[in-house]
């Protein structure tokens, strides 16, 4: 079985500190890890994914296998990173593209 | 272009009532995914199409729930006999092909309050 676990519910940040979100998963396989984002009155749409090794909106995602881990950070948060991030993950192989979420985080970023 | 859309956006039944929620995919998209996503709570599987085929359905909750994809583009989640444990937001989400790696676009998703 596979699990994501996000510990925080809520993360609360002045504009101009670092952000880190957490995100622990549980999985026997090799997965491929993403982090979505949901905006104010929007859908949920994907921030980033491990495979890419991409920085987008100044985020990044390390992947690390020996903690199991696949926290989400940047150095300067903005006001408009406000917003509600979930972790999840699919199996490589072997298990079809369906995401398994967490729970989610609430960021909050204080002017 | 067009995203994924899904209607109603909001739907209000007395419990015991049957309901039907669509999802329109991005034109073309192979894969078509359902999620139920709890108050509070991440979205949580509930079954995936490619073209047609369900091809896994191990997230769906009961037989009271059932999902179908007849031409391979427009889906419709049923859900029948409806109880309170069904309040949720319904999530649908396509992607383009095959890939893990393949990003899911996700619908506004459809509010379901059973009272």
């Amino acid at each position: 079985a596979q699990r994501v676990t996000q510990p925080e519910k809520l993360l609360s940040v002045f504009k101009g500190a670092p952000v880190e979100l957490k995100c622990n998963y549980s999985y026997s396989g090799s997965p491929e890890l993403f982090w979505y984002v949901q905006y104010s009155r929007q859908r949920l749409q994907l921030l980033l994914r491990h495979i890419s090794r991409e920085s987008i909106k100044g985020f990044t995602a390390d992947l690390n296998k020996g903690e199991t881990s696949f926290h989400l950070k940047k150095p300067f948060a903005q006001e408009e990173d406000s917003a509600m991030y979930y972790c999840a993950l699919s199996p490589l192989t072997g298990g079809g593209n369906k995401l398994t979420f967490g729970t989610g985080t609430q960021l909050k970023v204080e002017l | 272009g067009a995203g994924v859309s899904q209607s109603p956006r909001y739907k209000v039944a007395k419990r015991g009532q049957d309901v039907a929620l669509r999802c329109d995919p991005i034109s073309g998209h192979v894969s078509l995914f359902w999620y139920q996503q709890a108050l509070g709570q991440g979205p949580e599987f509930l079954t995936y199409f490619q073209n047609e085929a369900q091809l896994d359905k191990s997230g769906l909750p009961s037989d009271r729930f059932f999902a179908e994809r007849p031409e391979g583009s427009v889906s419709t989640l049923k859900i029948q006999r409806t109880q309170q444990e069904d309040s949720a937001v319904y999530l649908c989400a396509s992607s383009s092909a095959l890939a893990v790696t393949d990003t899911q676009y996700f619908g506004p998703g459809t509010r379901l309050t059973v009272l």
